[in-house]
């Protein structure tokens, strides 16, 4: 699977748009970018995954570049419950999911 | 609330012990994962089970022992751990191994202390 990269922290003001960028340089045609995140010491949640067009759900957005080398989650109003890390994750149909060390955001007042 | 449940939630065990951990899952799904988080370190994928059939042993110690009876029931059995061996144990979910969807649930987690 393609290796990723994420910055390895990021603050957001509460009420203000989170946006989190992850690399994937080497990520080939038939692999997919998923998106969870891990509240303190909880299980990871997922919250979004895509191929090569922008996806939205009612957690977040994912925007992936026309070539696919890098996306972004945006989490359109963030509050103090979206402080956790975030992984940002790179898997083909038949492999598992490899968790890096995410990128920890922190919301603050 | 995904789904998922573990328990215990926590447990404290000597090293000379035997335990389990169990894992249920509502979700009709089919492949069931266990996976270690030690402390700041990420989740390291232990075991996969697919219909009930292991599919994946990610070399992991023979001191764990997995035992998967149904697709809703998931089991880690421990004996003679080590102190290392302490951590936050999650199991999950999806509905297969193999498909372009494969979102897995998680449950929230056996927080284990090897004394």
């Amino acid at each position: 699977d393609a290796k990723t990269t994420q910055p390895p922290s990021m603050d957001c003001a509460e009420g203000r748009a989170a946006n989190l960028p992850c690399n994937h340089s080497t990520i080939s045609g038939n692999e997919y970018v998923y998106w969870y995140r891990q509240i303190h010491s909880q299980g990871p949640q997922y919250i979004i995954h895509g191929l090569k067009n922008n996806e939205t759900n009612e957690m977040a957005s994912l925007i992936i570049t026309e070539d696919r080398k890098s996306s972004t989650l945006i989490l359109p109003h963030a509050t103090l419950r979206d402080t956790a890390v975030y992984y940002c994750i790179v898997r083909g149909t038949a492999s598992k999911l490899t968790f890096g060390t995410g990128t920890r955001l922190q919301v603050t007042l | 609330e995904t789904g998922v449940t573990q328990t215990p939630r926590h447990l404290v065990m000597g090293m000379t012990n035997k335990k389990s951990l169990k894992c249920e899952q509502h979700l009709g799904h089919n492949a069931m994962y266990w996976y270690k988080q030690s402390a700041k370190k990420p989740l390291e994928l232990m075991f996969v089970y697919n219909f009930k059939e292991q599919t994946e042993n990610n070399s992991v110690p023979s001191r764990f022992s997995p035992e998967c009876p149904n697709s809703s029931h998931l089991f880690l059995h421990l004996h003679t751990l080590q102190p290392e061996d302490s951590a936050l144990y999650l199991c999950a979910s999806s509905p297969g191994t193999d498909s372009s969807y494969n979102e897995q649930f998680f449950g929230p987690g056996t927080r284990l202390t090897v004394l």
